[in-house]
């Protein structure tokens, strides 16, 4: 069965300090895609990447980073020196058509990410 | 803006009731999906149309029903509605059939009394 955990339901930072966004997911399928989504408090969910299973390199994009490993079953998500704009509901999710859901997306529970100033 | 449009933004209406929420996916994009999220069950999909046709279906309820019209926009009707149903619907839509990237519209916020 498809599942996806996001083991932190709450992190508190400081501005300008890192912090890693934990993503565990479960499938039976050997093609998977990977995908995370921020919801800032204005409510909309914007894409933020997709990875599929046969490509494990790390993604970088401006503070952004990201960490797949297979061996793990992860998929996380670091924000480097973080701002307060970067306070957001942060889910992750899968997609492996092994279901009746064909192609929809299977969300994780998500990570409420606060920065203060 | 993802370019996925949908309306109404906030909808109250009483038990037992029906509503229509009306989304128009980004210019080209074939495929739409309805998802749910309330606090208690998260974000959970629906259904999905693609080109006009009924794709997968999720935890959707029987009284929940859904449609995509030639010009591509999709409408997802709610009947009998229960104090439960009160939560946030989203619309997202996608290029094609494949596991691509999906983006949402600002969702529909359902208040049921």
């Amino acid at each position: 069965a498809q599942k996806v955990t996001q083991a932190q339901t709450e992190i508190s930072v400081v501005e300008k300090e890192d912090v890693t966004l934990d993503c565990v997911y479960e499938t039976r399928d050997t093609t998977y895609y990977l995908f995370w989504y921020k919801q800032p408090p204005s409510g909309e969910l914007v894409f933020l990447i997709r990875r599929n299973s046969f490509d494990e390199q790390n993604e970088i994009s401006g503070r952004y980073s990201w960490n797949f490993q297979k061996s793990t079953s992860s998929f996380n998500f670091t924000i480097t020196a973080s701002q307060v704009v970067d306070s957001a509901v942060y889910f992750c999710a899968l997609s492996d058509g092994s279901n009746q859901a064909g192609t929809a997306l299977i969300f994780g529970k998500g990570t409420t990410l606060s920065v203060s100033s | 803006d993802s370019g996925v449009t949908q309306t109404p933004k906030h909808l109250i209406t009483a038990t037992g009731q029906r509503v229509t929420l009306r989304c128009s996916p980004r210019s080209g994009d074939l495929s739409v999906y309805w998802y749910q999220q309330s606090l208690d069950q998260g974000l959970q999909f629906l259904i999905q149309y693609y080109n006009g046709e009924e794709r997968a279906k999720g935890n959707i309820l029987e009284r929940f029903s859904a449609q995509q019209f030639p010009d591509l926009h999709s409408e997802l009707n709610l009947s009998s509605l229960e104090l439960g149903d009160s939560a946030l619907y989203f619309c997202a839509s996608s290029p094609q059939r494949g596991h691509y990237e999906q983006y949402f519209g600002p969702g529909t916020r359902l208040t049921v009394t």
